[in-house]
């Protein structure tokens, strides 16, 4: 069946540009992460939904980067007034049910490799 | 400190050799341990989880040493498919109530033909 699928695959912004990153996870997967992976880093929380409620959003590096989930399946990351270390690759992930007591294991989408100069 | 610690390498392995990867962490109310695989411009993908019983997939053994907060990932008769960058994996249960995977940095492994 079909993966995470997650658009635009790459985007360049000029800084103070505000960007919107798009993830489509596996149809009827409840959870949903995003992450952010800088060069020669491994990737990094930032945010986690559970259907459409953004229950953990501790990662988020500041108030310019704003997640959202409305109905529950296709999931936008926004970036407000980009600035260069925002520069990453932005992983979503998405598992099938709630990511706590049940582990389930997360599928990954390609990611969306922002540069901004 | 990082929450997860790899050496980051590059191992350079000749094809057919037995690779062996440590890693550490630091938070000891840890859940749950993996190892993913990360090639080179592509999304990670789950590897193998670890026991601490230990467990075996093929070539590849995983191994967790919760005393020593440390996990293993062995590979023998490495093929060149291998080349690879794995990423060890902790999974925590955050204040919220969701699972947080903590990645370390990777190990970037290159099989020599």
């Amino acid at each position: 069946g079909a993966g995470v699928s997650q658009s635009p695959r790459y985007k360049v912004a000029k800084r103070g540009q505000d960007v919107a990153l798009r993830c489509d996870p596996i149809s009827g997967h409840v959870s949903l992460f995003w992450y952010q992976q800088a060069l020669g880093q491994g990737p990094e929380f930032l945010t986690y939904f559970q259907n459409e409620a953004q229950l953990d959003k501790s990662g988020l590096p500041s108030d310019r980067f704003f997640a959202e989930r409305p109905e529950g399946s296709v999931s936008t990351l926004k970036i407000q007034r980009t600035q260069q270390e925002d520069s990453a690759v932005y992983l979503c992930a998405s598992s099938l049910d709630e990511a706590g007591y049940i582990q389930e294991t997360q599928y990954f989408g390609p990611g969306t490799r922002l540069l901004v100069l | 400190r990082k929450e997860v610690e790899q050496d980051p390498g590059p191992f350079n392995v000749p094809e057919g050799a037995t690779v062996a990867f440590n890693c550490t962490y630091s938070n000891s109310a840890s859940q749950s341990f993996f190892w993913y695989r990360q090639d080179c411009r592509k999304e990670p993908k789950l590897l193998m989880s670890v026991y601490s019983s230990g467990n075996e997939d093929g070539r590849f053994t995983a191994q967790l040493n919760r005393a020593s907060q440390y996990i293993s990932l062995l590979i023998r008769d490495s093929k060149l498919s291998d080349s690879a960058t794995y990423l060890c994996v902790v999974n925590l249960i955050s204040n919220f109530g969701n699972e947080k995977l903590t990645f370390g940095t990777g190990t970037r492994l290159t099989i020599i033909p």
